[in-house]
């Protein structure tokens, strides 16, 4: 079965840029799902990001839009994300998620387990 | 921007049926998922297209989805059923999340 697992930097300086990489083991990034990027802030809900096809086509939340880019590398198996301009209030859970696309509805699963990552000096 | 709304508690207790409502304009019009996450843990899918269950959950879990109201519900809770629970849409291209509702069983 698939499963995600996310990597990257625990903190990151106000102003610079968040990267976390997403590794698919157990399965092909190049099937016929999209790739997700869901955050979640401590203790608050979950707000998505943004998602990627294996040909590199992609889709953005418009509230993030500016300062979020989503890449593939189908060699590795993985997807990444990276966020520009951070602030803390860009601090948050970050998962990547598998979304299946079926008649209409989508939904995501599995998830990876999630990282931390803090905004701070 | 396309809402969805949820009551932020629900208290049941064991044994009994658990309802979780999650609000939206037409939300019927669309399909609706839901997902359950335990403090610490990721989100797990428990519900998708509006009522499907994954394989691995409980048959206790149900959903519906009707006019502007998505329902999880719980029959014969358990303690290991204290979670939060979130509901999701698809809205012009941009998926959406509930605002999340905390079951708590008593």
């Amino acid at each position: 079965q698939v499963q995600l697992q996310e990597s990257g930097p625990g903190l990151v300086k106000p102003s610079g840029t968040l990267s976390l990489t997403c590794a698919v083991s157990g399965g092909s990034i190049s099937s016929s799902n999209w790739w997700s990027w869901v955050r979640q802030p401590p203790g608050k809900g979950l707000e998505w990001i943004g998602e990627i096809y294996h040909s590199g086509s992609t889709n953005y939340n418009p509230s993030l839009k500016s300062r979020v880019t989503i890449s593939v590398d189908k060699s590795k198996n993985q997807f990444s994300l990276k966020l520009s301009s951070v602030t803390a209030a860009d601090t948050a859970v970050y998962y990547c998620a598998r979304d299946t696309v079926a008649a209409a509805a989508n939904w995501f699963d599995p998830w990876g387990q999630g990282t931390l990552v803090t905004v701070s000096s | 921007s396309y809402e969805l709304t949820q009551p932020p508690s629900v208290s049941v207790s064991p044994g009994q049926t658990a309802s979780i409502t999650c609000s939206g304009d037409k939300l019927g019009d669309k399909y609706a998922c839901w997902y359950q996450q335990k403090p610490g843990q990721s989100p797990v899918l428990v519900i998708y297209q509006d009522s499907k269950r994954p394989s691995g959950i409980p048959e206790r879990f149900s959903g519906s989805n009707s006019g502007n109201t998505a329902t999880l519900t719980i029959s014969g809770t358990q303690a290991m059923d204290e979670a939060d629970y979130y509901c999701q849409a698809w809205d012009s291209s941009l998926y959406v999340f509930g605002t999340g509702t905390k079951v708590t069983v008593l």
